[in-house]
């Protein structure tokens, strides 16, 4: 059981190359999320999906798409990376039904560092 | 517009004693608090979570507790022990799913 797995860990573009970030989960989750963390800022969530097939907006999701074709995979892609997306990017999944007791344990994945020139 | 503050950027506390985080939020469209705790390099790890109908969940040395008539939140740790050295996110899970962190609070625990 892996949990949540980040992929890339690191990674350097230049502005106006596109690249995407996958995350993966093995423990059959129903909701997963992608959050930016920067300095003084917290965590901001991008986007996230509460099921296989959708997705939706965060608080900060210009500049980004995101797909959920498979339930244990969500994926955050960049079109064309400018350097204010320079992150350090972190996806999170969570169990359970709406409602019920879905907030037991968030899990999050170690994170990929992304810087743009 | 922020809908969770944490106005403390840092916080130190003498090691046995207790550390008190506190958490102030706007939105009272709100399923559940969540506290996350992170190390440098680290994804959060989830701490304890309160729900809306609750004023206090105790889980170990963590205790939460939500004052909704002041949108107040604070996690207590006592004792406070040099591996609590880290940076504490409260966060709040809404109707529609979303989770909405604040900026943090960074725990120094001093020996």
């Amino acid at each position: 059981n892996a949990g949540v797995t980040q992929t890339p860990k690191f990674r350097v573009l230049k502005t106006g190359q596109s690249m995407t970030l996958l995350c993966a989960q093995d423990m059959n989750h129903e909701y997963m999320y992608w959050y930016r963390q920067d300095p003084g800022m917290g965590l901001r969530l991008i986007h996230y999906s509460v099921g296989e097939g959708t997705t939706a907006k965060g608080e900060v999701p210009d500049g980004y798409n995101v797909s959920r074709l498979k339930k244990q995979n969500f994926l955050l892609g960049l079109e064309s990376a400018a350097p204010s997306q320079t992150s350090v990017y972190f996806c999170a999944s969570i169990g359970g039904l709406a409602g019920g007791p879905r907030t037991d344990t968030q899990y999050f994945g170690p994170g990929t560092r992304l810087t743009v020139l | 517009d922020q809908q969770v503050k944490q106005n403390s950027p840092s916080l130190s506390v003498q090691e046995g004693r207790i550390s008190i985080l506190n958490c102030d939020y706007t939105n009272s469209m709100f399923d559940y608090f969540l506290w996350y705790k992170k190390y440098p390099a680290e994804g959060p790890t989830f701490l304890i979570s309160i729900s809306s109908i609750k004023d206090k969940n105790e889980d170990g040395r963590f205790t939460v507790f939500l004052n909704k008539s002041a949108k107040h939140l604070s996690l207590h740790i006592v004792p406070s022990q040099p591996g609590d050295s880290a940076v504490y996110f409260c966060a709040f899970l809404n109707r529609d799913d979303k989770i909405i962190f604040g900026k943090g609070t960074r725990l120094h625990i001093l020996p």
